[in-house]
């Protein structure tokens, strides 16, 4: 069936380190690929998207691009701060089944001063 | 403010007490739906609707009821609830069924005893 896998955390890592997490699909068809953010007691908040194959989404520093080829949409951003400090899940929506969400487990990051 | 709000945010009950977790949206909305999310899973979603009076089921309604009566409230009931639907549930919507960027309340933390 159709699915997300994210690598696990907790990731935990220096200010103005780089950052990557690796998120990989499976699914039927040609799905939107998307990060959502999530911070400590809030709802999660669309961070980026991609609608197709090689399209790069980006957003506050962060980018992802859509390959198709290894079916992958790993997160990424150059510099992280302290206030990156969240969970990210890696998700994707189907056309079929009324834009279906499928969401990866989410990974913690912590960013330390 | 354009939003979806979740009341209560916190309830600690006790097994077989019914309960309603409500959700409200001023976005005029016309796609909602309910996950929950719980540790090493993500977010799993439980029912939708695309539109009033229009309800389905998500990966994992068992123990669950939605209404649509109107357009801006979604809630959530639990007629008999059980210790294994603690959990954190989020209320979501969006413009309509087949656009994809959804808006998440704050959650509703639930421990059932």
């Amino acid at each position: 069936g159709d699915s997300v896998t994210q690598m696990e955390g907790p990731v935990t890592l220096s200010e103005e380190a780089f950052l990557t997490i690796n998120c990989t699909y499976t699914a039927t068809g040609y799905p939107s690929l998307f990060w959502y953010v999530q911070y400590p007691g809030e709802g999660l908040q669309l961070l980026l998207k991609a609608t197709k194959a090689d399209d790069k989404g980006s957003n506050k520093g962060f980018e992802a691009t859509y390959r198709k080829e290894t079916t992958s949409f790993h997160l990424e951003k150059g510099s992280v701060q302290v206030s990156d400090s969240a969970v990210y899940f890696c998700a994707l929506s189907l056309t079929g089944g009324g834009f279906k969400t499928i969401f990866g487990a989410g990974t913690r990051l912590f960013v330390k001063a | 403010e354009a939003q979806v709000t979740q009341n209560p945010r916190y309830l600690i009950t006790v097994t077989g007490k019914k309960l309603t977790v409500t959700c409200s949206q001023n976005m005029n909305h016309e796609y909602m739906s309910w996950y929950r999310q719980d540790p090493g899973l993500g977010l799993r979603q439980i029912y939708y609707s695309m539109n009033v009076e229009v309800t389905d089921k998500g990966d994992v309604p068992e123990g669950y009821k939605v209404s649509r009566k109107e357009k801006r409230n979604f809630p959530l009931i639990l007629e008999s609830p059980s210790p294994n639907q603690t959990s954190l549930y989020f209320c979501a919507s969006r413009l309509r069924w087949d656009l994809e960027t959804q808006y998440f309340g704050p959650g509703t933390r639930l421990l059932v005893l």
